[in-house]
């Protein structure tokens, strides 16, 4: 099985809004609503900002959203802020005990 | 609070086996809610989940690696294990342990902070 389809970039500038899609299959993204994102600064680990498609974990600001439609899911962050300068994984449960991560997007704020 | 605390080799041999060890404090390994996995990253490469077990030694691992991959459990010491054979150049990453949510969902809530392992002679 592939990697999950990311875009290599994406951009905005701060107070708006961007949105990062995550593409699989009907045997992944499309079948299960077990998409998760984290966020890597250069040199650290990934941290988990949300999980079962749009779920966030205690701490991680309401500015991050996530959603599911068919085999794509879509993380969404508002109000940007120079901290969220960082790359983006997601990943999805693919079935039979496997886990798919996405190739990763640059999230850069201009 | 959970840590995760990976060690291990930085430097393995092609067609040698990499090992590594993943400490955890600050909670018990011996949990029905959560399996414990690793995880790697090629340098400037995205994630790759390479396997995960539970404390009772129930163990998943990616089909891609599968025939290559080890993972065990020391529960009297709070670790667990990945063992990766006949390595090449193309395993050279980071590797990361994380507690691995895998009942009734799916995801990594904690993470270690990684460990660099290169393959070469």
């Amino acid at each position: 099985q592939s990697a999950l389809t990311q875009p290599p970039s994406a951009s905005g500038s701060p107070g708006q809004s961007v949105t990062i899609s995550c593409t699989g299959t009907s045997s992944d993204v499309g079948a299960y609503k077990y998409v998760s994102w984290y966020q890597q600064y250069p040199g650290e680990a990934p941290k988990l900002m949300i999980y079962d498609v749009n779920k966030r974990p205690s701490g991680v600001p309401d500015r991050f959203s996530g959603s599911k439609s068919g085999n794509t899911a879509s993380l969404t962050v508002s109000g940007l802020q120079a901290e969220d300068e960082a790359d983006y994984y997601c990943s999805s449960y693919a079935g039979d005990n496997n886990v798919l991560f996405g190739e990763g997007t640059k999230l850069t704020v201009l | 609070q959970l840590q995760l605390q990976e060690s291990g080799p930085g430097l393995v041999k092609p067609s040698e086996t990499l090992s590594l060890t993943c400490s955890v404090s600050g909670g018990s390994i011996i949990t029905n809610d959560y399996y414990w996995g690793w995880v790697r990253q090629p340098p400037g490469k995205g994630l790759e989940w390479i396997g995960s077990i539970s404390y009772s030694g129930n163990t998943y691992s990616s089909p891609s690696l599968k025939s290559r991959v080890t993972v065990s459990v020391d529960t009297s010491k709070s670790q667990f294990s990945l063992s990766l054979s006949s390595v090449t150049a193309a395993d050279t990453a980071v590797y990361y342990c994380a507690r691995h949510v895998l009942l009734g969902t799916e995801f990594f809530d904690s993470w270690g902070q990684g460990t660099l392992v290169t393959v070469s002679s």
